[in-house]
């Protein structure tokens, strides 16, 4: 079956810590992948995504994220994390047929200042 | 406001009642999806439309889930005889087309089942 797994539940850091979440997929074929984040009081929005080319996809905010696709991974990634980076953030992927998004259980990131 | 908007934005209900949700997409947008999320979990896909066609419904999670989009434009979520599992947020999101699933989330209906 399809499904998108996250490792952490719950991540806390220091301000300019270093940040890696990560992302495991199962998904037959060709597969689409993304990252959502959820800041408090606000809706999901979309962090960056991978559809082809480049493994190494940047998003917003300093955001970057690597397909690694020998380990089924799209872990997101950021040098410095800083305290409005405290979300919650949701990997999610589809196949490229199109079909509905599929999300991860999040992680939820707090940045201590 | 040109984002995705939903209606109400909480609901409260016995168990047993019915309750129906409104989800209207940004405009042009012709895809629609509905999730459950419940706390500390990620959204749950529900069922999705392309313009008024309902594609995938086999994630409903039960008969007393159904979805209707009649126009292709604004859908709703009916929900008969509730129970408390059913308490969480249920969102909608639309995308503008087929193959770009960038997903414009709405803030949800909460739902709470006494």
């Amino acid at each position: 079956a399809q499904s998108v797994s996250q490792h952490n539940h719950h991540v806390i850091l220091s301000e300019a810590a270093s940040l890696e979440l990560g992302c495991n997929y199962s998904y037959g074929g060709t597969v689409n992948l993304f990252w959502y984040v959820q800041y408090p009081g606000q809706h999901l929005q979309l962090l960056l995504k991978y559809f082809s080319g480049d493994p190494l996809v940047k998003g917003i905010k300093g955001f970057e994220a690597e397909f690694i696709k020998s380990k089924f991974s799209f872990n997101l990634r950021k040098p410095s994390v800083q305290w409005s980076d405290t979300a919650e953030y949701f990997c999610a992927a589809n196949n490229q047929a199109g079909t509905a998004l599929i999300f991860g259980k999040g992680t939820t990131l707090s940045v201590s200042s | 406001d040109t984002g995705v908007s939903q209606d109400p934005r909480h609901k409260i209900t016995k168990r047993g009642q019915n309750v129906t949700f409104r989800c209207d997409p940004i405009s042009e947008h012709n895809r629609l999806y509905w999730y459950r999320q419940t706390l500390g979990q990620g959204p749950e896909f529900l069922t999705y439309f392309q313009n008024e066609a309902q594609l995938e419904k086999s994630r409903l999670l039960s008969d007393r889930f159904s979805a209707e989009r009649p126009k292709g434009s604004f859908s709703t979520l009916e929900i008969q005889r509730t129970e408390q599992g059913d308490s969480a947020m249920y969102l909608c999101a639309s995308s503008p087309r087929i193959g770009n699933e960038k997903l414009f989330f709405g803030s949800g209906t909460q739902l709470s089942v006494l």
